[in-house]
């Protein structure tokens, strides 16, 4: 039982290179959501989607694009990463909106 | 002013003794509230979700909300080391928002 799955767990990027953070789960779960965390900031919602199909914009969406590709997956792309987007990456999901959620294991991102 | 706010911290307990952690929002219309435990390095996991006015107890663990204040607190008695992380307060608002969280140290 994999739950939620983010690819990769570490990555380095160059100022203005692009990229996509994978995520999928295996919960037949509705709703998806990425978060960022930054030291002294908590979880700042970037991105989610509340059943597929459909994606909103969260706290922090500027420099970034999502796509909810089916009900498991929901990726986040970044097209010219900035030194300001280092943090760690967390893709989430739940059943529905007001449910709980189920991490996943991050994504730890440094742009130079 | 941020939506979802917690005590500043760092909070230092000494073991055995009971933390208390606080947080405040700011949409009155939330309904679904939870506590997240994150240790250094991993990702948050959920300890507590609470949904009407008052207590919610779950082992050593006591959620308190009071939504006429838009206060959710989380008591955590006979404290251990191992509880030592930082504590997420998330609330929905449409959608999930968490608090800064607060660092907690049960020194031995």
């Amino acid at each position: 039982n994999a739950g939620v799955t983010q690819t990769p767990k570490f990555q380095v990027l160059k100022t203005g290179q692009s990229m996509t953070l994978q995520c999928a789960q295996d919960m037949n779960h509705n709703s998806m959501y990425w978060y960022r965390q930054d030291p002294g900031m908590g979880l700042r919602l970037i991105y989610y989607s509340a059943s597929e199909g459909t994606t909103d914009k969260g706290e922090v969406p500027n420099g970034y694009n999502v796509s909810r590709l089916n009900k498991r997956e929901f990726s986040l792309r970044l097209e010219s990463a900035a030194p300001s987007q280092t943090s760690v990456y967390f893709c989430a999901s739940s059943p529905q909106g007001a449910s709980p959620l189920h991490f996943g294991n991050g994504t730890r991102l440094t742009v130079t | 002013q941020k939506e979802v706010e917690q005590n500043s911290g760092p909070l230092s307990v000494p073991e055995g003794a009971i933390a208390s952690l606080n947080c405040t929002y700011s949409d009155r219309g939330s309904q679904s509230f939870f506590w997240y435990r994150q240790y250094s390095g991993k990702s948050p996991e959920l300890i507590m979700s609470i949904y009407s006015n008052g207590d919610k107890e779950d082992g050593r663990f006591t959620a308190q909300l009071n939504k006429a204040s838009q206060y959710v607190s989380l008591l955590i008695r006979d404290s251990q080391p191992s509880d030592s992380a930082t504590y997420l307060c998330a609330v929905m608002e449409g959608k999930l928002i968490f608090g800064q969280g607060t660092e907690l140290s049960v020194k031995p």
